[in-house]
């Protein structure tokens, strides 16, 4: 089975310019969550969308953007890009069995903003 | 503020050593999960807790879940290269359904 893809692997943008990175979660997953991972750091929560629906938010600002597609798909944008925001996006698709949520992660893309 | 407080941040040590990471918080998780990532990739899922006090073996590493449910350690035995990575622990909280991270733990096995 293919896990969790996403793209474009690698971008390079602009301060001020317009970013949309996409997911496309494991079959059978209806959840996607968005983290942002600054080097040397751990991953930030950022959302997390369930059929199709935004169930949570992390402390980001609105400039940050997210949608769920009825394929369960999603696409992360991201406005008004900072130097700040250079970082690796991490997409997760998780399920729900019991008391267990686990959460499973694609590659990534790496956002240079210069 | 970080949630969860991974130490030691940096491990370096010989193959063949053992070694035990730890990841703490004051916070009760309903769950909790341990990654390794490696540069450039996103984090692979290695094992999930959910019982206060639970130990789970996957070959040489052994993870275990703190009685209160706040804090966890990864004891790896007999270190090989290959187990070298960055080792994030990962907390859950009740019903919300969202991941809070720590740093990490730089774990280098030098052959």
């Amino acid at each position: 089975d293919a896990g969790v893809t996403q793209s474009p692997t690698h971008l390079i943008k602009t301060r001020g310019q317009h970013v949309t990175l996409r997911c496309s979660p494991i079959s059978g997953h209806k959840s996607v969550s968005w983290y942002q991972q600054v080097l040397g750091q751990g991953p930030q929560f950022i959302f997390q969308y369930y059929e199709k629906e935004e169930r949570g938010r992390g402390n980001f600002p609105d400039r940050f953007s997210a949608r769920q597609f009825p394929n369960y798909s999603s696409e992360l944008n991201v406005n008004a890009l900072l130097l700040g925001d250079s970082a690796l996006y991490l997409c997760a698709s998780s399920f729900v069995q019991g008391a267990r949520y686990e959460q499973y992660f694609g590659p990534g893309t790496r956002l240079t903003v210069t | 503020t970080q949630l969860l407080e991974q130490s030691p941040q940096f491990l370096s040590i010989q193959e063949g050593e053992n070694l035990t990471v730890y990841c703490n918080s004051s916070s009760v998780f309903s769950s909790l999960q341990w990654y390794r990532q490696e540069p450039g990739e996103g984090p692979v899922l290695l094992v999930t807790v959910v019982t206060g006090g639970e130990v789970k073996k996957l070959k040489r590493l052994t993870f275990q879940f703190g009685d209160a449910r706040k804090d966890s350690s990864l004891h790896i035995t007999a270190a090989q290269p290959g187990d070298t990575g960055l080792y994030l622990c990962a907390g859950e909280g009740y019903g919300n359904n969202r991941l809070a991270f720590g740093k990490g733990n730089q774990v280098v096995v030098i052959p």
